[in-house]
Protein backbone atom coordinates (compact mmCIF):
# COMPACT_ATOMS: atom_id res chain seq x y z
CA UNK A 1 0.00 0.00 0.00
CA UNK A 2 1.24 3.17 -1.01
CA UNK A 3 0.03 5.27 2.41
CA UNK A 4 -1.37 8.24 2.94
CA UNK A 5 -0.30 10.56 0.15
CA UNK A 6 -0.15 14.30 -0.01
CA UNK A 7 -0.20 17.08 -2.03
CA UNK A 8 1.81 19.48 -2.02
CA UNK A 9 4.92 18.66 0.11
CA UNK A 10 6.06 22.23 0.19
CA UNK A 11 3.59 25.12 -0.90
CA UNK A 12 5.15 29.03 -0.39
CA UNK A 13 2.58 31.61 -1.10
CA UNK A 14 1.72 34.77 -0.26
CA UNK A 15 -0.43 36.17 2.31
CA UNK A 16 -4.24 36.38 0.97
CA UNK A 17 -3.55 33.63 -1.52
CA UNK A 18 -6.00 30.69 -1.51
CA UNK A 19 -4.35 27.57 -0.30
CA UNK A 20 -5.42 23.95 -1.30
CA UNK A 21 -3.96 20.70 0.73
CA UNK A 22 -5.11 17.25 -0.92
CA UNK A 23 -4.82 13.86 0.58
CA UNK A 24 -5.64 10.88 -0.51
CA UNK A 25 -6.13 7.89 2.34
CA UNK A 26 -5.05 4.56 2.97
CA UNK A 27 -7.86 2.54 0.32
CA UNK A 28 -10.06 1.07 2.76
CA UNK A 29 -9.86 3.40 5.61
CA UNK A 30 -13.18 5.28 6.55
CA UNK A 31 -11.90 7.58 8.80
CA UNK A 32 -9.67 10.69 7.57
CA UNK A 33 -8.22 13.44 10.06
CA UNK A 34 -6.48 16.67 9.49
CA UNK A 35 -3.89 18.23 12.14
CA UNK A 36 -1.58 20.79 12.02
CA UNK A 37 1.95 20.99 13.55
CA UNK A 38 3.76 24.11 15.20
CA UNK A 39 6.64 24.27 17.05
CA UNK A 40 4.62 26.38 19.18
CA UNK A 41 1.46 24.31 19.66
CA UNK A 42 2.46 21.14 18.44
CA UNK A 43 0.00 18.90 17.05
CA UNK A 44 -3.49 20.08 16.60
CA UNK A 45 -6.55 18.17 15.51
CA UNK A 46 -8.41 20.37 12.87
CA UNK A 47 -11.08 17.69 11.91
CA UNK A 48 -12.23 14.39 11.19
CA UNK A 49 -14.51 12.76 9.10
CA UNK A 50 -15.79 9.14 8.91
CA UNK A 51 -17.37 7.49 6.40
CA UNK A 52 -16.64 10.85 4.36
CA UNK A 53 -19.14 13.02 6.67
CA UNK A 54 -17.19 15.63 8.99
CA UNK A 55 -17.66 14.48 12.25
CA UNK A 56 -15.56 17.53 14.41
CA UNK A 57 -14.68 20.45 13.15
CA UNK A 58 -14.16 22.27 16.49
CA UNK A 59 -10.39 22.57 16.05
CA UNK A 60 -10.59 24.37 12.89
CA UNK A 61 -9.17 28.01 13.44
CA UNK A 62 -12.11 30.37 11.92
CA UNK A 63 -13.65 30.49 8.89
CA UNK A 64 -10.78 30.99 6.41
CA UNK A 65 -10.43 27.21 6.67
CA UNK A 66 -12.65 25.09 4.89
CA UNK A 67 -12.52 21.28 4.22
CA UNK A 68 -14.32 18.75 2.17
CA UNK A 69 -13.85 14.68 1.50
CA UNK A 70 -16.04 14.50 -1.76
CA UNK A 71 -15.44 10.55 -1.64
CA UNK A 72 -13.60 8.11 0.01
CA UNK A 73 -10.39 8.55 -1.49
CA UNK A 74 -10.06 12.23 -1.73
CA UNK A 75 -10.05 15.04 0.90
CA UNK A 76 -9.04 18.99 0.86
CA UNK A 77 -8.21 21.57 3.11
CA UNK A 78 -8.54 25.30 1.95
CA UNK A 79 -7.28 28.19 3.80
CA UNK A 80 -8.79 31.17 2.20
CA UNK A 81 -7.44 34.37 2.47
CA UNK A 82 -4.38 33.11 3.80
CA UNK A 83 -2.19 35.00 6.59
CA UNK A 84 1.31 34.25 8.02
CA UNK A 85 0.17 32.40 10.85
CA UNK A 86 -0.93 29.97 9.10
CA UNK A 87 2.41 28.65 8.26
CA UNK A 88 2.99 25.11 9.37
CA UNK A 89 3.15 21.54 8.99
CA UNK A 90 -0.68 20.23 8.01
CA UNK A 91 -0.60 16.72 8.13
CA UNK A 92 -3.28 14.08 6.97
CA UNK A 93 -4.13 10.86 8.55
CA UNK A 94 -6.53 7.93 8.18
CA UNK A 95 -7.90 5.30 10.13
CA UNK A 96 -9.14 1.93 9.50
CA UNK A 97 -10.82 0.81 12.38
CA UNK A 98 -12.14 3.50 14.27
CA UNK A 99 -15.11 2.15 15.80
CA UNK A 100 -12.73 0.20 17.78
CA UNK A 101 -10.93 3.14 18.96
CA UNK A 102 -7.35 1.90 18.67
CA UNK A 103 -5.75 5.71 18.58
CA UNK A 104 -3.95 4.01 15.44
CA UNK A 105 -3.32 6.90 12.58
CA UNK A 106 -1.34 6.32 9.56
CA UNK A 107 0.02 10.24 8.66
CA UNK A 108 1.02 11.57 5.20
CA UNK A 109 4.09 13.23 5.02
CA UNK A 110 2.94 16.34 5.35
CA UNK A 111 2.27 20.09 3.30
CA UNK A 112 4.63 22.35 4.34
CA UNK A 113 2.84 25.92 4.33
CA UNK A 114 4.96 29.15 4.69
CA UNK A 115 2.30 31.98 3.80
CA UNK A 116 4.75 35.62 3.28
CA UNK B 1 -4.82 23.87 26.89
CA UNK B 2 -2.89 20.45 26.33
CA UNK B 3 -4.83 17.63 27.86
CA UNK B 4 -2.01 15.66 27.93
CA UNK B 5 1.20 17.22 29.24
CA UNK B 6 5.25 15.97 28.13
CA UNK B 7 8.39 16.07 29.65
CA UNK B 8 11.16 16.51 28.87
CA UNK B 9 11.29 18.99 26.09
CA UNK B 10 14.46 16.95 24.66
CA UNK B 11 16.76 14.67 25.86
CA UNK B 12 20.60 13.88 25.31
CA UNK B 13 21.86 10.24 25.75
CA UNK B 14 24.80 7.97 24.63
CA UNK B 15 24.33 4.92 22.59
CA UNK B 16 23.18 1.93 25.31
CA UNK B 17 21.28 4.26 27.02
CA UNK B 18 18.06 4.68 28.69
CA UNK B 19 15.99 7.67 27.55
CA UNK B 20 12.75 8.01 29.61
CA UNK B 21 9.70 10.49 28.60
CA UNK B 22 6.62 11.08 30.66
CA UNK B 23 3.29 12.32 30.46
CA UNK B 24 0.40 12.98 32.36
CA UNK B 25 -3.20 13.53 32.35
CA UNK B 26 -6.15 14.55 33.98
CA UNK B 27 -9.16 13.20 32.35
CA UNK B 28 -10.07 10.15 33.21
CA UNK B 29 -12.13 9.36 30.00
CA UNK B 30 -9.66 8.43 28.09
CA UNK B 31 -8.68 4.71 27.54
CA UNK B 32 -5.93 4.45 24.87
CA UNK B 33 -2.74 5.69 25.41
CA UNK B 34 -0.21 5.75 21.91
CA UNK B 35 3.10 7.06 21.13
CA UNK B 36 4.26 8.13 18.37
CA UNK B 37 7.94 8.32 16.27
CA UNK B 38 8.53 11.15 14.30
CA UNK B 39 11.46 11.56 12.20
CA UNK B 40 12.54 15.02 10.55
CA UNK B 41 10.28 15.23 7.20
CA UNK B 42 8.34 12.83 8.00
CA UNK B 43 4.34 12.29 9.57
CA UNK B 44 3.96 10.36 12.77
CA UNK B 45 4.23 6.63 12.71
CA UNK B 46 2.81 4.81 16.16
CA UNK B 47 5.39 2.98 17.93
CA UNK B 48 3.61 1.33 21.06
CA UNK B 49 -0.06 2.06 22.88
CA UNK B 50 -1.36 0.87 26.15
CA UNK B 51 -5.28 0.32 27.82
CA UNK B 52 -5.59 1.56 31.52
CA UNK B 53 -6.25 -2.37 32.28
CA UNK B 54 -2.27 -3.01 31.84
CA UNK B 55 0.76 -1.64 33.88
CA UNK B 56 3.34 -2.07 31.18
CA UNK B 57 3.84 -3.09 27.57
CA UNK B 58 6.95 -4.01 26.07
CA UNK B 59 7.70 -4.14 22.27
CA UNK B 60 10.89 -4.87 20.95
CA UNK B 61 13.25 -1.84 22.88
CA UNK B 62 10.35 -0.14 23.83
CA UNK B 63 8.32 -0.52 27.27
CA UNK B 64 5.44 1.92 28.51
CA UNK B 65 4.83 1.59 32.14
CA UNK B 66 1.19 3.19 33.01
CA UNK B 67 0.29 4.38 36.18
CA UNK B 68 -3.60 4.60 36.24
CA UNK B 69 -3.96 5.90 39.77
CA UNK B 70 -1.40 8.96 39.26
CA UNK B 71 -3.06 9.34 35.67
CA UNK B 72 0.70 9.22 34.27
CA UNK B 73 2.73 6.86 31.52
CA UNK B 74 5.90 6.62 30.04
CA UNK B 75 8.22 5.54 27.77
CA UNK B 76 11.50 3.50 28.02
CA UNK B 77 13.75 2.91 25.32
CA UNK B 78 16.26 0.40 26.54
CA UNK B 79 19.68 -0.04 24.42
CA UNK B 80 18.78 3.17 22.90
CA UNK B 81 20.59 3.47 19.36
CA UNK B 82 21.80 6.26 17.45
CA UNK B 83 18.55 5.49 14.73
CA UNK B 84 16.25 6.25 17.70
CA UNK B 85 17.12 9.73 17.82
CA UNK B 86 13.32 10.88 16.60
CA UNK B 87 10.75 13.13 18.35
CA UNK B 88 8.46 11.41 20.51
CA UNK B 89 4.73 11.91 21.43
CA UNK B 90 2.44 10.49 23.43
CA UNK B 91 -1.23 11.00 23.88
CA UNK B 92 -4.56 10.12 24.53
CA UNK B 93 -7.73 9.16 23.23
CA UNK B 94 -11.36 8.52 24.31
CA UNK B 95 -14.77 6.82 22.89
CA UNK B 96 -14.64 9.78 20.44
CA UNK B 97 -11.85 8.72 19.04
CA UNK B 98 -10.11 12.28 18.85
CA UNK B 99 -6.52 11.86 20.27
CA UNK B 100 -5.13 14.85 22.30
CA UNK B 101 -1.36 14.90 22.33
CA UNK B 102 1.54 15.89 24.18
CA UNK B 103 4.02 18.41 22.73
CA UNK B 104 6.94 16.05 22.07
CA UNK B 105 9.92 15.07 23.21
CA UNK B 106 13.04 15.33 20.55
CA UNK B 107 15.52 12.09 21.81
CA UNK B 108 19.02 12.55 20.51
CA UNK B 109 21.19 9.31 21.05
CA UNK B 110 24.70 9.86 20.41
CA UNK B 111 27.27 6.99 18.84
Amino acid sequence: DAGVIQSPRHEVTEMGQEVTLRCKPISGHNSLFWYRQTMMRGLELLIYFNNNVPIDDSGMPEDRFSAKMPNASFSTLKIQPSEPRDSAVYFCASNPRIAENTGELFFGEGSRLTVL
Amino acid sequence: QQQVKQSPQSLIVQKGGIPIINCAYENTAFDYFPWYQQFPGKGPALLIAIRPDVSEKKEGRFTISFNKSAKQFSLHIMDSQPGDSATYFCAASRSDYKLSFGAGTTVTVRA
